[in-house]
């Protein structure tokens, strides 16, 4: 299974706007609904950030958003801030019952 | 609180065996499902195992099939990964996870495997 592919770096201002894309086939991304992200700051284990393409978990902010067309879901993080700057990952559940994360994503904040 | 403690990392030679543990507490361990998720150093995380709630269903990457094995025990509140003829290629940080299905919505903080002569 290979990994979904994220673009490696993207970055913005605070107060910006930010989107990372993250691609797969329509054996994982695009044939279930079942797309999460996480966070990761260095040193830290990930952090759950939405799961189900674009649904929140209590206590995550607002400002971060999810979406999926096809075969490539998108994680959006408005309003960005200092503390967003991090590594992102996608992962998604594949056809062969098991879950496949993506390559991540360093955010930095300018 | 949910809590997950991973504990069994090391050095090792490849070759060789190791066994993980990941004590969970601050939920019903016996309800959800429970995975392990390794993360080599400077790269993404990589799934490697799932059981499901009762020990009677498991799923591993391709990667380690046949090698490693998953389980739990409900009465202990304890995961397990058995490591068997470890190789270099196995170094990572290892996570034990929560599920909820295939969502992951608690990770313990890791324990380091390094597999090197």
């Amino acid at each position: 299974q290979s990994a979904l592919t994220q673009p490696a770096s993207v970055s913005g201002s605070p107060g910006q706007s930010i989107t990372i894309s993250c691609t797969g086939t329509s054996s994982d991304v695009g044939g279930y609904n079942y797309v999460s992200w996480y966070q990761q700051h260095p040193g830290k284990a990930p952090k759950f950030m939405i799961y189900d393409v674009s649904n929140r978990p209590s206590g995550v902010s607002n400002r971060f958003s999810g979406s999926k067309s096809g075969n490539t879901a998108s994680l959006t993080i408005s309003g960005l801030q200092a503390e967003d700057e991090a590594d992102y990952y996608c992962s998604s559940y594949t056809s062969s019952s098991t879950v496949v994360f993506g390559g991540g994503t360093k955010l930095t904040v300018l | 609180e949910v809590q997950l403690v991973e504990s069994g990392g090391g050095l090792v030679q490849p070759g060789e065996s190791l066994r993980l543990s990941c004590a969970a507490s601050g939920f019903t361990f016996s309800s959800y499902w429970m995975h392990w998720v390794r993360q080599a150093p400077g790269k993404g995380p990589v799934w490697v195992s799932r059981i499901n709630s009762d020990g009677s269903s498991t799923s591993y990457a391709d990667s380690v099939k046949g090698r490693f094995t998953i389980s739990r025990d409900n009465a202990k509140n304890t995961l397990y990964l058995q490591m068997n003829s470890l190789r270099a290629e196995d170094t990572a940080v290892y996570y034990c996870a929560r599920g909820i299905g295939y969502r992951l919505p608690d990770w313990g903080q890791g324990t380091l495997v390094t597999v090197s002569s």
